[in-house]
């Protein structure tokens, strides 16, 4: 089985300021993991993935996640806050044998 | 076109209509799926097809019902809906290898309104 944690349905953050979204998962084997943005009405995008190899991952946007076996842990980070990062973001993980499981998603807002 | 396109982008439905949502993905993949999004809630992942055979249904009410005619195109046939099915209803796709199953490719949804 498997299960995806993201801690903070919404967070706040000021333009130019770091960006932190946290996502911890479950999962017996090796597991894939993603990051995905929804902008308003609009459907889920890829932003990164690690499936293997380096744990540091670089995506669009400049945004960036490192996979932490030992933690359990896929953080999603930014440098800096830009307005147009204000969206609904959605870790997800997928091991051999199952499905894409979904996060519950964090709102991001950008204050200016 | 690439990508997965769906259609409409936007319906309003009587509750005794009959409508039908429409995907088609251009990624030459061989899985797809419907997932509903509502307000506060988590994606609900409603089906599954693989090899056009329909291998998940998680407890979806009968008034919606999903047609896999080809891998490339996915339809969700609706039918005497309630207000609670009003919600943004997803498309995707994705390659299934053995059992490895990659990152899905999501439509841009359809925004399904019931009165």
């Amino acid at each position: 089985a498997q299960s995806v944690t993201q801690l903070g349905s919404h967070v706040s953050v000021s333009e130019g300021a770091l960006v932190l979204l946290r996502c911890n998962y479950s999962s017996s084997v090796p597991p894939y993991l993603f990051w995905y943005v929804q902008y308003p009405n609009q459907g889920l995008q890829l932003l990164l993935k690690y499936t293997t190899g380096a744990t540091l991952v670089k995506g669009i946007n400049g945004f960036e996640a490192e996979f932490k076996k030992s933690e359990t842990s896929f953080h999603l980070t930014k440098p800096s806050a830009h307005m147009s990062d204000a969206a609904e973001y959605f870790c997800a993980v997928v091991a051999a044998g199952n499905k894409l499981t979904f996060g519950g998603g964090t709102r991001v807002l950008v204050k200016p | 076109e690439t990508g997965v396109t769906q259609t409409p982008r936007h319906l309003v439905m009587g509750m005794t209509n009959k409508k039908s949502l429409k995907c088609e993905q251009h990624l030459g993949h061989n899985a797809m799926y419907w997932y509903k999004q509502s307000a506060k809630k988590p994606l609900e992942l409603m089906f599954v097809y693989s090899l056009e055979e329909r291998v998940e249904n998680n407890s979806v009410p009968s008034r919606f019902s999903p047609e896999c005619p080809n891998s490339s195109h996915l339809f969700l046939h609706l039918h005497t809906l309630q207000p609670e099915d009003s919600a943004l209803y997803l498309c995707a796709s994705s390659q299934v290898r053995g059992i490895i199953n990659t990152e899905a490719f999501f439509g841009q949804g359809t925004r399904l309104t019931v009165v």
